[in-house]
């Protein structure tokens, strides 16, 4: 079993409309969460850190429940522009992350 | 703002050659990361320095080394390559701010390798 785990999608959405992604962790110690956004052949990008009481960017909602050990990512008023890979990532030591595969996502007009 | 500078941007190579990618931090961080990505895959955390010494080690085969210099410039170098060597290396840096809850990696272009 992956320490992160994602639903690898594709997500296919319509322009407008709500999605939310799910990723679980294994490691019940992880202390740091983070959403990254990759387009193709890009790098990854920060989308959003995740807290404890749950955080909110404009569109995006992040939301962490360590009982259950799972992060999740909402996505408001989807845009042509948000189709991505949404990768989930865990922090496993103070210089150590360890992703997910990645969930796929695209906003269809 | 300055960002992640990865050098070359991309590197054919044939096998059993060797390569040197190099890194340059955002000016003032002192943690450099690499990793590697393959086709279709989410990076492999490879290996990490803080302030010019190893700080972790993860899946980096021991034909692969790296180091941090006194500016803080990384180097990765991969000796004697192999075809499954061919892949999507990245370059991270991030420092602790003051008063930040987490400590964040940003990430460079990354370094396009072909094995032949």
């Amino acid at each position: 079993r992956k320490e992160v785990e994602q639903d690898p999608g594709p997500f296919n959405v319509p322009e407008g409309a709500t999605v939310a992604f799910n990723c679980t962790y294994s490691n019940s110690a992880s202390q740091s969460f983070f959403w990254y956004r990759q387009d193709c052949r890009k790098e990854p990008k920060l989308l959003m850190s995740v807290y404890s009481s749950g955080n909110e960017d404009g569109r995006f909602t992040a939301q962490l429940n360590r009982a259950s050990q799972y992060i999740s990512l909402l996505i408001r008023d989807s845009k042509l522009s948000d189709s991505a890979t949404y990768l989930c990532v865990v922090k496993k030591s103070n210089y150590q992350l360890i992703w997910g595969a990645g969930t796929k996502l695209i906003i269809k007009p | 703002a300055a960002g992640v500078i990865q050098s070359p941007r991309h590197l054919i190579k044939e096998k059993r050659e060797t390569a040197t990618l190099k890194c340059y931090p955002i000016p003032r961080h002192d943690t450099v990361y690499w990793y590697q990505q393959g086709p279709g895959q989410d990076p492999q955390f490879l290996i990490s320095f803080y302030e010019k010494m190893q700080s972790d080690k993860g899946s980096i085969p021991d034909r692969f080394s790296a180091q941090q210099f006194s500016d803080y410039h990384s180097e990765l170098n991969m000796s004697s390559l192999e075809l499954g060597d061919s892949a999507l290396y990245f370059c991270a840096s991030s420092t602790w701010t003051s008063g930040s809850i987490q400590e964040t990696q940003y990430f460079g272009p990354g370094t396009r390798l072909l094995v032949l």
